[in-house]
């Protein structure tokens, strides 16, 4: 069975500093992996995807996530957060015979000036 | 591209009303998908669909939930009839096969 997991409900960081938001998974397969962003009355956007390649991966607006298939994790950062970085993060999976895509239970980031 | 469009953006109806809710996909994808969030349940997948033939509808909750795609350009999800219970903010997403999806706006949904 597909699952992830978003172990903090919220993130709080200081503009300027380094932020990491966390996501573990379990998957049968290669996992595809991606993270997405929903900011209030919007739906969600993607930022960046894992299928294959290079661990580190980058994306939209400065993100970037790195995989790490021993620790089935794929946390999402960012060297410098802005204060418009503050929304509802979503890490989401599937397996690469499957078409269901599963999200986690939503990070809430708070940057503060 | 305009994107994935859902209509109405919000809903209000009272319990036993059948509610309808539209979306169009993105020119040329093939997949599309019904979520619903909720804050106690976040993000649920309802029903796929791929080149408009329903491939998943084990996430809909009752048979009072039913949802269409009659061509490549549309698809509707409809409540009938329409409980309390049922409301929270329904998105549709399409995408390419293995591709990410593209979620519209929503439709906040309030049966009273």
């Amino acid at each position: 069975a597909q699952s992830v997991a978003q172990p903090e409900d919220q993130v709080n960081v200081a503009e300027g500093n380094p932020l990491t938001v966390k996501c573990t998974y379990s998957v049968s397969g290669n996992p595809y992996l991606f993270w997405y962003v929903q900011y209030p009355n919007r739906g969600l956007q993607f930022l960046l995807k894992y299928i294959t390649g290079d661990n580190l991966v980058k994306g939209s607006y400065g993100f970037e996530a790195e995989f790490n298939k021993s620790q089935t994790s794929f946390h999402l950062k960012k060297p410098s957060a802005l204060v418009s970085d503050s929304a509802l993060y979503f890490c989401a999976v599937k397996g690469d015979s499957s078409y269901k895509l599963i999200f986690g239970s939503g990070t809430r980031l708070l940057v503060r000036p | 591209d305009a994107g994935v469009i859902q209509s109405p953006r919000h809903e209000v109806t009272e319990m036993g009303q059948e509610v309808t809710l539209r979306c169009k996909p993105i020119s040329g994808h093939n997949s599309l998908f019904w979520y619903r969030q909720t804050m106690m349940r976040g993000l649920e997948l309802l029903i796929y669909f791929n080149n408009n033939v329903p491939i998943d509808d084990s996430g809909m909750p009752e048979d009072r939930f039913s949802a269409k795609m009659p061509n490549a350009s549309f698809s509707t999800l409809k409540i009938q009839p329409s409980e309390p219970r049922d409301s929270a903010v329904y998105f549709c997403a399409s995408s390419l096969i293995n591709s990410p999806l593209h979620f519209g706006n929503g439709t906040r949904l309030t049966v009273t």
